[in-house]
């Protein structure tokens, strides 16, 4: 069965410092990762995704992630952080057989940005 | 692309009570996803359609939760005789299959709080 397991549950950086957001997944082939973020009452936002080629992914609002199979790892990372991107981040890993959709999450990294 | 749809926002009810919610997909998506999700947790799936077959069930789908999508286009998800343990983010997305390996798109929530 497929697991993903975010290790922090809070991060705080300083406006400005740069950002690394840890998730590591476990499943049977290569898969599809994805990085989603949240706002306190709001659904989940598409940050970037990966589905194969490329093992480093640009996404939204200057985010990036490098996918690393040795690792089973998929770290969000950002080299800036600006104040609106507090918000709690999803990690994911979705069923391959052409249904990217049905996915299973990590349990969120909350990230405080201080002025 | 007005993007996913849910209705209601909030709902507060008592136990015991049914309720149900909507869901609105992109217009062109084939396929419908429930999630729930519970205070300082990830998202879990609940079931996915495709149109209006509904080809999976979470264990998590208890005999109290049924959802529909009658004619392919939006869908519902009712509870019937909630309990407390219902409290939780319900959350709606949907996907194109036709366009191969794409990621869901999720809609805002409702959020259920059982009194």
């Amino acid at each position: 069965a497929q697991s993903v397991t975010q290790p922090d549950i809070h991060i705080t950086v300083s406006e400005g410092a740069s950002l690394e957001l840890r998730c590591n997944y476990s499943y049977g082939a290569t898969p599809y990762l994805f990085w989603y973020v949240q706002s306190p009452g709001q659904g989940l936002q598409l940050l970037l995704k990966y589905f194969s080629g490329d093992t480093l992914v640009q996404g939204i609002k200057g985010f990036e992630a490098e996918f690393k199979r040795s690792q089973s790892s998929f770290n969000l990372r950002k080299p800036s952080v600006h104040w609106s991107d507090a918000a709690e981040y999803f990690c994911a890993v979705g069923a391959r057989m052409g249904n990217a959709g049905k996915s299973t999450f990590g349990d969120g990294t909350t990230l405080t940005v201080k002025p | 692309d007005t993007g996913v749809s849910q209705d209601p926002r909030h709902k507060i009810t008592k136990r015991g009570q049914n309720v149900t919610f909507r869901c609105d997909p992109i217009s062109e998506h084939n396929r419908l996803y429930w999630y729930r999700q519970t205070l300082g947790q990830g998202p879990e799936f609940l079931t996915y359609f495709q149109n209006e077959a509904q080809l999976e069930k979470s264990r998590l789908l208890s005999d109290r939760f049924s959802a529909e999508r009658p004619k392919g286009s939006f869908s519902t998800l009712e509870i019937q005789r909630t309990e407390q343990g219902d409290s939780a983010m319900y959350l709606c997305a949907s996907s194109d299959r036709d366009r191969g390996r794409t990621e869901a798109f999720f809609g805002q929530g409702t959020r259920l709080t059982v009194v």
